[in-house]
């Protein structure tokens, strides 16, 4: 179990679809991530929020909208995907964001799009 | 541009053997060193930090940091088939942007 919980699991939708992943954590931590992680690749941070505030897009196309609604809440606006953005969708989260200290991940967001 | 390499294997050792595991990057004033797990269909699960250099044991895993090698290391003492998964390196650069840097992975089977 870990201490950064995503929902849903699994997410499988069609390219018009409008969903939404939620990540959230209890441990204080005040940086949260996105990740997009592809098969047999490392993880490819997207966004990083530091006490609530966007401060890192990594360019992502803006189909992908992120919001951060409270520093336990991390959510991702998903909007007309396309079939290359299936993906295992991570969460992180730790202490603050310039640290030493390492990020813990949730178990991820297993997404499909037909 | 800040690196991470790693072996990418795949690596397989025989039951009870000592896995190595190694991984280099490429900037010297790097600050904070993970090693994570992942097994197959899972997120990446952290397993060792290290921020100074020698050694650092946890249980079974050590990891070894040589920054002046740029070099760090996990090793894996008395393997056991449940280790077999894609263990993953990062690195923590220093800097105004200090964000974690992941290697390749290097995909360990531990052989019953």
């Amino acid at each position: 179990d870990t201490e950064v919980t995503q929902t849903p699991k699994h997410l499988v939708m069609g390219m018009t679809n409008k969903k939404s992943l939620k990540c959230e954590q209890h441990m204080g931590h005040r940086a949260m991530y996105w990740y997009k992680q592809k098969a047999k690749k490392p993880p490819e941070l997207m966004f990083v929020y530091s006490y609530e505030k966007l401060s890192i897009n990594e360019s992502v196309p803006s189909r992908f909208s992120p919001e951060c609604p409270n520093s336990s809440l991390l959510n991702l606006h998903l909007h007309a995907l396309q079939p290359e953005d299936s993906a295992l969708y991570l969460c992180a989260s730790s202490q603050v964001r310039d640290s030493n200290q390492p990020q813990h991940f949730g178990d991820g967001t297993r997404l499909s799009i037909l | 541009q800040k690196e991470v390499e790693q072996n990418s294997g795949p690596l397989s050792v025989p039951e009870g053997a000592i896995a190595s595991l190694n991984c280099t990057y490429s900037d010297r004033v790097s600050q904070s060193f993970f090693w994570y797990r992942q097994y197959s269909g899972k997120s990446p699960e952290l397993i060792m930090s290290i921020y100074s250099n020698g050694d650092k044991e946890d249980g079974r895993f050590t990891a070894q940091l040589n920054k002046a090698s740029q070099y760090v290391s996990l090793l894996i003492r008395d393997s056991q088939p449940s280790d077999s998964a894609t263990y993953l390196c990062a690195v923590n650069f220093g800097g105004s942007a200090r964000q974690l840097t992941f290697g390749s992975g290097t995909q360990l089977t531990v052989l019953p």
